[in-house]
């Protein structure tokens, strides 16, 4: 098993669709959960953290559910620049050190 | 936000010679930087953790012969690929972790990624 899953995707959505996306994590200890942008040939770039309060960044909602280990991020009224890798990327573990484990990445195409 | 630089963006060259990367922190400093691997379609993988002043810690599978890391200053970390293959033809990104007012714990601020062919 991953250490952190993903839908594979691709997602293809028409503009102004809600889509959300999933992930699972399987070590309890990790500590900060993050979701990423990444853009084709490009570097990641942090979109939010993820908060066991969740938090909302204008139409990106992210809730993180400790006791399910699972992670999500939903993007109401999707539009055109919307389409991008989207990472789920993990932090910390049991091992007392600092480890980032990113998720695969689901891919989403918002169409006009 | 935090900048990260890397150079070169991009480069080609003939199997078996070795290809140097730079990473640096611009504006501030980083006492831990990353260096990641990702082939296409897939996923970043983590090659190893670089601390300044200290030897890098490698990942499981990781040759750290052939990649050589060096991480002299608070600001610029190395990464050397020894003697390349096509294989190792990829894209590598490094990132660098800052505790600063503006950051999250734990964020990591990526630079743009070098794009290695290998011939």
């Amino acid at each position: 098993r991953k250490e952190v899953e993903q839908d594979p995707g691709p997602f293809n959505v028409p503009e102004g669709a809600t889509v959300a996306f999933n992930c699972t994590y399987s070590n309890s200890a990790s500590q900060s959960f993050f979701w990423y942008r990444q853009d084709c040939r490009k570097e990641p770039k942090l979109l939010m953290s993820v908060y066991s309060s969740g938090n909302e960044d204008g139409r990106f909602t992210a809730q993180l559910n400790r006791a399910s280990q699972y992670i999500s991020l939903l993007i109401r009224d999707s539009k055109l620049s919307d389409s991008a890798t989207y990472l789920c990327v993990v932090n910390g573990g049991d091992t007392g050190g600092f480890k980032t484990i990113f998720g695969a990445g689901t891919r989403l195409f918002v169409k006009a | 936000g935090a900048v990260v630089s890397q150079h070169p963006s991009w480069v080609i060259c003939k199997s078996g010679t070795s290809v140097k990367i730079e990473c640096r922190s611009l504006d501030f400093q980083a006492t831990t930087m990353f260096w990641y691997r990702q082939f296409p379609k897939q996923s970043l993988m983590l090659m190893a953790t670089s601390n300044e002043g200290s030897k890098a810690t490698y990942e499981q599978g990781v040759e750290k012969d052939k990649f050589l890391i060096n991480h002299a200053s608070l600001t610029l970390s190395t990464l050397t690929v020894t003697s390349a293959h096509p294989e190792d033809s990829s894209f590598y990104i490094c990132s660098a972790r800052a505790l600063l007012a503006f950051s999250s714990y734990n964020e990591q601020f990526f630079g743009p990624g070098t794009r290695l062919t290998v011939l």
